[in-house]
């Protein structure tokens, strides 16, 4: 099946450093991938979905900024925190979709990123 | 824009119980309809997907969820849960080629 992976799993960081997460589709090709945020007891939260070789598109109140997302070759994205502050502590995770096969599309996610800023 | 709406936060049953839990949605056109699982420290798994023809859909591991257009909705069932099913259960509608909108789970919890 298709396997999404996640780097780092767990990171801690001093408030104003920033910190890179890297996506990545292990044995397919994702032409989008999808950035979450999960806060504890809460369901995931769309952040902005990124398209490989062109600009993310941020859901309305991400900071696009803040997080900024690269979606450079067809099984890499990266979600870059800027300047991080113990308000973005939380669980990213990323999700990948196959190139598109008309609307039967799935989601595939990876184990998810722990951020923790000191 | 679409919506989904997961009835229970927290399910708590014996092993061998059945299990409904309950997921409805909010969507004007053809949808694609799914259940994630994210068991203990684990992440999120696709349980089972519909996206047209039966209405009953099975998954992996015993379960299977029903679409009802009439009802917006498409509960997950398992007839006979066990230990390890405890996990975190979460719906999730996509419209088209829009992104997948998630409900805010359900914790199952199962007492051997």
């Amino acid at each position: 099946g298709a396997v999404v992976s996640q780097h780092p799993s767990r990171v801690i960081c001093k408030s104003g450093t920033s910190v890179k997460i890297e996506c990545r589709s292990l044995d397919f090709q994702a032409t989008t991938m999808f950035w979450y945020r999960q806060f504890p007891k809460q369901s995931l939260m769309l952040m902005a979905t990124s398209n490989e070789g062109s600009k993310a598109t941020y859901e309305q109140g991400v900071e696009k900024d803040k997080f900024l997302i690269n979606h450079a070759s067809l099984t890499l994205s990266t979600l870059t925190v800027t300047s991080a502050h113990p308000e973005d502590s939380s669980f990213y995770i990323c999700s990948a979709r196959e190139r598109p096969r008309g609307l039967q599309e799935t989601q595939y996610f990876g184990p998810g990123t722990r951020l923790l800023v000191l | 824009a679409q919506s989904v709406s997961q009835h229970n936060h927290h399910v708590i049953l014996s092993e061998a119980a059945s299990l409904e839990l309950g997921c409805n949605y909010s969507y004007g056109g053809t949808v694609n309809l799914f259940w994630y699982v994210q068991y203990p420290g684990q992440h999120l798994q696709l349980l089972l997907k519909y996206f047209s023809g039966d209405p009953l859909v099975k998954g992996i591991k015993g379960f299977e969820a029903e679409f009802i257009k009439s009802k917006f909705s498409f509960n997950l069932r398992k007839p006979s849960v066990q230990w390890s099913d405890t996990a975190e259960y979460f719906c999730a509608v996509s419209g088209g080629y829009q992104k997948v909108t998630f409900g805010t789970g359900t914790k199952l919890q199962v007492i051997p």
